[in-house]
């Protein structure tokens, strides 16, 4: 059994780009959730998709979008990158559930 | 408005001693905790749960404790090991809620000494 895994590691961009980070969920659940890590901070919820649709949305901008397809992987777009945007974005799987396994996280950089 | 609260930033102790370490809540309608234990470069590992229905549960060396009218919740690890040393964050969800979104605390960072 596959654990939770997200690519790329690490990315570079500068502001104003716009990036994409893709899940792949555990075998076995359906749900994908999102998080953001500002440095010292805890991981802040962005949104959730269940069944590819989105199922709940944190308190962030629109430029924050996301998909979910029907293997139930995942992307995570940012448009418009900024500076603070700068963190470490997790993704979590779950099985419809409170208990979530998350991914090792992809460090993004905004120069 | 921070809904999940770990007051103290890091904790130090020996090795073979209990480490204990503590979260608050604000959010009346959190009713599901869990505890995550993370090591640099990796993403947050489960450790343990507990329902708001139970004021303990327990799972080898690890212990949470709820109590409900105080809004607290603790981690008890007994006995404390190196291999412990990591950030721990308390999280938190509504249960009966549609998305079950998790609200995390800032993490204590855990060092255990030989």
């Amino acid at each position: 059994e596959t654990g939770v895994t997200q690519s790329p590691t690490h990315l570079i961009k500068t502001r104003g780009q716009q990036v994409t980070l893709r899940c792949s969920s555990q075998s076995g659940h359906n749900t994908v959730s999102w998080y953001q890590q500002a440095l010292g901070q805890g991981p802040q919820f962005i949104f959730q998709y269940y069944r590819e649709e989105e199922n709940g949305r944190g308190n962030f901008p629109p430029r924050f979008s996301g998909l979910q397809f029907p293997n139930y992987s995942s992307e995570l777009n940012v448009n418009a990158l900024e500076l603070d945007d700068s963190a470490l974005y997790l993704c979590a799987s779950s099985s419809r559930g409170s208990i979530q396994y998350f991914g090792a996280g992809t460090r993004l950089s905004v120069l | 408005d921070q809904q999940v609260k770990q007051n103290s930033p890091s904790l130090s102790v020996q090795e073979g001693r209990i480490s204990i370490l503590n979260c608050d809540y604000t959010n009346s309608m959190f009713d599901y905790f869990l505890w995550y234990k993370k090591y640099p470069a990796e993403g947050p590992t489960f450790l343990i749960s507990i329902s708001s229905i139970k004021d303990k549960n327990e799972d080898g060396r690890f212990t949470v404790f709820l109590n409900k009218s105080a809004k607290h919740l603790s981690l008890h690890i007994v006995p404390s090991q190196p291999g412990d040393s990591a950030v721990y964050f308390c999280a938190a969800s509504e249960v009966g809620g549609s998305n079950y979104k998790l609200t995390f605390g800032k993490g204590t960072l855990l060092t255990v000494n030989p």
